[in-house]
């Protein structure tokens, strides 16, 4: 099955500081990778859609200087938290679908940040 | 705006009842449902798929499909303790994959 590969699981930073987040698509090529958003108890919110080879779509509301995303192979793309701060802790998903569109989203293991 | 709606719950069932979660969804378009399960701190998880009109069943699950009544259903049969989670209702046309709010379900021992 559909496999996606999130790194790292958790990661601590301090104020001011840029942190990386992972996202790869182990078995399957994924022309298109989302990036949600979901604080505690509360639902997932898309941040951006990814897509290979081009500029990332942010929904509304998403500093798209602040959160940057590079998609720059099939099965790989990136969120970048820049000069974080604590109210971007939050729980950060991943997802991707296998070509055909009508198949699920597969989802990371998810990256929780805690910004101190 | 595409939309999908669910109850958020919390829906609380004795252990062994059947839990019943449910979801409708603004695109008469779409053509693909499915259900998701997230445990509280974990990303979400593939559980049911379906696409056509009627039942389909796996295990203890069986989601149910109207699109007529633009409606899709989860059972859960025998329902434990572990079941306890928040069910994600996913539609897609092909194109836009939009999640409803999810639905937190209690399964009490």
């Amino acid at each position: 099955g559909a496999v996606v590969s999130q790194h790292p699981s958790w990661v601590i930073c301090k104020s001011g500081t840029s942190v990386k987040i992972e996202c790869r698509s182990l078995d399957f090529q994924a022309t298109t990778m989302f990036w949600y958003r979901q604080f505690p108890k509360q639902s997932l919110m898309l941040m951006a859609t990814s897509n290979e080879g081009s500029k990332a779509t942010y929904e509304q509301g998403v500093e798209k200087d602040k959160f940057l995303i590079n998609h720059a192979s099939l099965t790989l793309s990136t969120l970048t938290v820049t000069s974080a701060h604590p109210e971007d802790s939050s729980f950060y998903i991943c997802s991707a679908r296998q070509q055909g569109g009508i198949y699920g989203y597969t989802f990371g293991s998810g990256t929780r940040l805690t910004v101190v | 705006q595409k939309e999908v709606e669910q109850n958020s719950g919390p829906l609380s069932v004795p252990e062994g009842a059947i839990a019943s979660l449910n979801c409708t969804y603004s695109d008469r378009g779409s053509q693909s449902f499915f259900w998701y399960r997230q445990y509280s701190g974990k990303s979400p998880e593939l559980i049911m798929s379906i696409y056509s009109n009627g039942d389909k069943e796996d295990g203890r699950f069986t989601a149910q499909l109207n699109k007529a009544s633009q409606y899709v259903s989860l059972l859960i049969r025998d329902s434990q303790p572990s079941d306890s989670a928040t069910y994600l209702c996913a539609v897609t046309d092909g194109q836009n994959f939009v999640f409803g709010p999810g639905t937190r379900l209690s399964v009490l021992p």
